[in-house]
């Protein structure tokens, strides 16, 4: 079964607007953590955010984590042409050894 | 900052010949893993490594792969017998514990031929 997945599964929004992107998973987990990769690129971390937090900022950055309905949004806010790229959640899965399930990634485009 | 670091870029390889991919972790960090991603598809977890020893695998990562820490400094992957299959962009991350942040080198494009 799929562990991480996002929706909606591509975003094209006006430089400015504000940008978020949803993620669910499946089992009990120690924490979610989102990445940002441009494209062929690597895989940058943006933020992680345990199964005890609800919400967690990083600048423009805002990522909540609902463990009853197993489900994290990323919000950029502000965007920016260079914010162009695909998101993924990973999950560190509680009965795993810290490996990360990876869900299919959210590719958004910023338009200017 | 310190940084994950891999090489080469990109490897070419027939199919059947042995690769080995290299990394360097960041330098305090005890927890090494790798990961794939065929073009287009998901993130796959193949093996954690923690304390000279392999802490957990995917079924992808079957017999023909092998990792190893043979230095202080690097942490490698292994491909004995390479199959078409097996191209990938192949990342390596490295964590300070298991409960916090992988961080990602910029990867390897292996394309076997």
């Amino acid at each position: 079964s799929q562990q991480g997945e996002e929706d909606p599964q591509a975003l094209s929004i006006q430089e400015g607007e504000n940008a978020t992107m949803n993620c669910s998973y499946k089992t009990s987990i120690n924490n979610l953590q989102w990445y940002r990769q441009n494209s062929g690129r690597g895989l940058v971390h943006l933020i992680l955010i345990r199964s005890n937090e609800r919400e967690k900022h990083s600048g423009r950055l805002r990522v909540t984590l609902d463990t009853s309905k197993k489900s994290s949004s990323l919000l950029i806010t502000a965007s920016r042409a260079a914010d162009t790229a695909s998101y993924f959640c990973a999950t560190d899965a509680k009965d795993s050894n810290y490996q990360l399930i990876w869900g299919a990634g959210t590719k958004l485009i910023i338009k200017p | 900052e310190p940084e994950v670091t891999q090489t080469p870029s990109h490897q070419v390889t027939q199919m059947g010949q042995e690769v080995i991919l290299r990394c360097v972790p960041i330098s305090n960090h005890l927890y090494f893993y790798w990961y794939r991603q065929i073009l287009g598809q998901k993130v796959e977890f193949l093996v954690s490594f923690y304390n000279n020893e392999i802490s957990e695998k995917s079924e992808i990562f079957d017999d023909q792969f092998s990792v190893e820490r043979p230095d202080g400094s690097n942490f490698t992957l292994k491909i004995r017998s390479t199959k078409l299959e097996d191209s990938a962009m192949y990342f390596c991350a490295s964590s300070l514990d298991g409960y916090n942040e992988q961080f990602f080198g910029p990867g390897t494009r292996l394309t076997v031929l």
